[in-house]
């Protein structure tokens, strides 16, 4: 591995159904990140990880879950799938002991719900 | 409410200079990224200001005035792969990232 990763690049899921998207990083970084990204929109934090064992909401939780049980990993679930879900997963992470937290992104999910 | 501005699209020629700007109304500042973004891929990291005044590194220069709350892009001697989204984002006090909605730069031949 090298850098970050997602699975699974794409994903069409019926509404209603539970799906958890996954991140993996071989960086060491403390803090992870997941963002959504909606055309016109930008990115838009969702849920972050200053460091493993703990998470914070972000922008736009709602509908959304993670945990942070190793520094690697940072799965994000949805619980029970709505159309408005319907997005690009970005997982990022970086380096918070450094002077500036740059952010290193996965390569993306596309998430098509039903 | 925090507020990151950008010009949602631009276009440019090949060869020639485009500024792309970028204002932001945020509650404090902590430094300002530029990232590009090519069509269907992850965002990758451009620039970093957090003093003012102009960082360059190669063809893409970077500006920053906190004072008025402005940073800009620079691209120079522009090549049919900078073709790109350019996303600016803002670091809050709480040291959270703000996002702009990108610029979509088209460079035509």
């Amino acid at each position: 591995i090298a850098g970050i990763t997602q699975a699974p690049t794409s994903q069409i899921l019926a509404a209603g159904r539970r799906m958890t998207l996954r991140c993996t990083q071989d960086m060491r970084h403390n803090a992870m990140y997941w963002y959504r990204q909606d055309l016109g929109l930008g990115l838009r934090l969702i849920h972050y990880s200053n460091t493993a064992g703990t998470t914070g909401k972000g922008e736009v939780p709602d509908g959304y879950s993670v945990s942070r049980a190793n520094t690697d990993d940072f799965p994000l679930t949805l619980a029970s799938a709505v159309p408005s879900q319907t997005s690009v997963y970005f997982c990022a992470s970086s380096d918070e002991l450094a002077g500036y937290n740059e952010q290193f992104f996965g390569p993306g999910t596309r998430l098509t719900v039903l | 409410g925090q507020n990151i501005d950008q010009p949602t699209e631009m276009t440019a020629t090949e060869g020639a200079i485009v500024q792309i700007n970028c204002t932001y109304q945020t509650s404090g500042f902590n430094g300002l990224f530029w990232y590009q973004q090519h069509a269907g891929e992850a965002p990758t990291f451009l620039s970093y200001n957090v003093l003012d005044g102009l960082e360059e590194k190669g063809r893409f220069s970077s500006f920053l005035s906190r004072s008025k709350g402005y940073s800009y892009l620079l691209l120079k001697e522009l090549q049919m792969k900078d073709s790109a989204s350019y996303l600016c984002a803002v670091i809050d006090s709480n040291y959270q990232l703000i996002w702009g909605a990108g610029t979509k730069l088209i460079i035509k031949p």
